[in-house]
């Protein structure tokens, strides 16, 4: 089946860099999306397309790709940054939606 | 602009029913591939079902495939989920949200509802 892996949890002091990887073998050949969940919300789209930036998403915010690996980092980091993030991508040839099992960006 | 905006959750008991309605502004629900997405107590994100821009095309996870049932109202403008055979394992706050591609498996959700608990208990 199809899975993607994210690290449990990432902590990070404001103003540095927070990096947060996805893996996954069909990764290669399938777009990747990020969201962020803060506490009681839904999820927001922070990153579509491997590395597109939604409108009114921070510039902090970025996309990268690698093989079977994305990550999304977020630059100069804020306490508001403080959230799940999950990656997600579609299997079509089993015709399913996969999300990672989130990480947790704690600011520190 | 776009809203989605879910209804229809509350407490059942184990092997009931429920009907949830995602009702959407701004843009036209049959122009778009639409999904449901639940997330139990404390957990992760995990796809529900997806319905294509053909209202016939209808995509299930393994875990609710035979138990629920995505549909659409284009005259209301509503996304549907039927949901039977309730487990409590089916205990989540389910989201609906909007494909950015017409495909459903081809990209990912670039709106979402705020959300509606479903809780499944004798």
């Amino acid at each position: 089946s199809y899975e993607l892996t994210q690290p449990p949890s990432v902590s990070v002091s404001p103003g540095q860099t927070a990096r947060i990887t996805c893996s996954g073998d069909a990764l290669a050949n399938q777009y990747t999306y990020w969201y962020q969940q803060r506490p009681g919300q839904a999820p927001l789209l922070v990153i579509y397309k491997d590395s597109e930036r939604p409108s009114g998403i921070p510039e902090r915010f970025s996309g990268s790709t690698s093989g079977t690996t994305v990550t999304l980092t977020i630059s100069g980091v804020q306490a508001e940054d403080e959230a799940d993030y999950y990656c997600q991508s579609a299997d079509s040839g089993d015709t399913k939606n996969v999300f990672g099992s989130g990480t947790k960006v704690t600011v520190l | 602009e776009v809203q989605l905006l879910e209804s229809g959750g509350g407490l059942v008991q184990p092997g009931g029913s429920l009907r949830l309605s995602c009702a959407a502004s701004g843009f036209a629900l049959s122009t778009y591939a639409m999904s449901w997405v639940r997330q139990a107590p404390g957990k992760g994100l995990e796809w529900v079902s997806s319905l294509g821009i053909s209202a016939t095309t209808t995509y299930y996870a393994d875990s609710v495939k035979g138990r629920f049932t995505i549909s659409r109202d284009n005259s209301n403008n509503t996304l549907y989920l039927q949901i039977n055979s309730l487990r409590a394992e089916d205990t989540a706050v389910y989201y609906c949200a909007r494909h950015d591609y017409g495909d459903p498996f081809l990209g990912g959700f670039d709106y979402w509802g705020q959300g509606i608990l479903v809780t499944v208990s004798s």
